[in-house]
């Protein structure tokens, strides 16, 4: 079957740095997605991996390892605004998103 | 552009009762998706189009269907509403390959709550 495996919640303090694993098991493997989900809102695209290794954009990174079927998204200089669920998300050989259930993450001042 | 726009935004259907949620995109993609997205849960695909005239059933396309009779718009119909269907229901559109930017990046309307009581 198919499974994206991410933690439920997450806290984490105002200017640190917090990291969310995703694990995956899925039928092919055409790049991974991780979006951010503000309450009550639309999931909004935040980084794209397809080949192993770290991709870096501005305060937020998303490392990928094929070959371990792992994720991480590493958010640095925690801000309050940052306070969102983060979606994992994996395309499979069929070109369809397969979706974690999202990471909450709460930003403590 | 206004991207993707999805009506109503919120909606308080009877069981028994149906009804259309509407999702427009002025991106000229080729792709697009319904899902439902139920709390603490990932979202789950319900029907996907990959052009005008092409639809297929995604993960959980009972109870309901889609049209896609032109690129720009792609409904979602809900027959006989049973509570099972309350949900947040979110329209997305991709072009399906490269086109300079991420492949098959989603983009999402601002969603659909529904409630069937």
């Amino acid at each position: 079957g198919q499974n994206i495996d991410q933690p439920t919640e997450m806290t984490a303090t105002e200017g640190a740095i917090v990291q969310i694993n995703c694990t995956y098991q899925t039928s092919g493997f055409n790049g991974l997605f991780w979006y951010q989900q503000h309450a009550g809102e639309a999931p909004t695209f935040l980084s794209y991996n397809v080949l192993d290794g770290l991709e870096e954009k501005g305060r937020f990174s998303s490392f990928l390892s094929r070959s371990k079927g792992y994720s991480y998204l590493l958010l640095k200089e925690l801000q309050m605004k940052d306070s969102a669920s983060y979606l994992c998300a994996v395309m499979d050989s069929n070109y369809q998103l397969i979706w974690g259930a999202g990471t909450k993450l709460i930003i403590k001042p | 552009n206004a991207g993707v726009t999805q009506t109503p935004k919120f909606r308080i259907l009877k069981i028994g009762q149906s009804m259309t949620l509407q999702c427009t995109q002025d991106m000229n993609h080729n792709y697009m998706y319904w899902y439902r997205q139920d709390p603490g849960m990932g979202l789950k695909l319900i029907y996907y189009s990959v052009g005008a005239g092409i639809t297929d059933k995604g993960e959980v396309p009972n109870g309901y269907n889609v049209s896609r009779s032109t690129t720009e718009d792609f409904p979602l119909r809900l027959e006989l509403a049973a509570p099972s269907q309350t949900s947040v229901y979110f329209c997305a559109s991709s072009y399906g390959g490269t086109s300079g930017g991420v492949p098959y990046e989603q983009y999402f309307g601002p969603g659909t709550r529904l409630t069937v009581t």
